[in-house]
């Protein structure tokens, strides 16, 4: 069965510091990995897809790599903003989506 | 539409109560998704639907959940005899092909409290 494990669970960082966020899984049978971003009371807001084939994906400040082999991928957010602040979900698809818990950004400014 | 809409946004049943979540994709989209996301933590798999087709429903916790998509479109969850376990965010999501290649997009979500 497919798990998803997201460190740290929460993260508090002063503005414009450049910071990682980590996932790994356990079977790197995947289709890609996608990342979202939720704000409080909110849906998931699609932030970067990887296809399994590929390495990273670049958006704005935003990069995502993937090491599928290894079953880990990190989300890099450069010079954060206290508008970042939200939970940060990663998950893989194998048609479904399975995710993690999370990590809680507070950016501060 | 722009994005992926839910109605109602807020639920408040009372335990033993049916009740009925509806999702409308963005048009087009093939595929239709219902997650389930407890207070802290990650959504969780519940039903997919390609097109009319109920193509995988491990995800749903009994029989009490029901999900249909007659016409390809719009679906409804239904969860009968709800129970205090069962208040959660309902979200629905939706890709334009499989689920292989595009990314899903998520509606706002239903929060249904079982009281």
């Amino acid at each position: 069965k497919q798990e998803v494990t997201q460190i740290p669970a929460a993260l508090s960082v002063p503005e414009g510091e450049n910071l990682v966020l980590n996932c790994s899984f356990t079977d790197s049978a995947i289709y890609n990995l996608q990342w979202f971003r939720q704000d409080p009371g909110k849906g998931l807001t699609s932030l970067l897809l990887i296809q399994s084939s590929q390495r990273e994906q670049t958006s704005g400040r935003l990069n995502a790599s993937l090491d599928k082999s290894s079953g880990r991928s990190t989300l890099y957010i450069a010079a954060s903003q206290p508008g970042d602040s939200a939970t940060y979900l990663c998950a893989v698809s194998t048609e479904k989506l399975v995710f993690g818990k999370g990590t809680k950004l507070t950016v501060n400014p | 539409g722009a994005g992926v809409s839910q109605s109602p946004r807020y639920k408040v049943a009372k335990r033993g109560q049916d009740v009925a979540l509806r999702c409308d994709p963005i048009s087009g989209h093939v595929s239709l998704f219902w997650y389930q996301q407890a207070l802290g933590q990650g959504p969780e798999f519940l039903t997919y639907f390609q097109n009319e087709a109920q193509l995988d429903k491990s995800g749903l916790p009994s029989d009490r959940f029901f999900a249909e998509r007659p016409e390809g479109s719009v679906s409804t969850l239904k969860i009968q005899r709800t129970q205090q376990e069962d208040s959660a965010v309902y979200l629905c999501a939706s890709s334009f092909g499989s689920p292989a290649s595009y990314e899903q997009y998520f509606g706002p979500g239903t929060r249904l409290t079982v009281t």
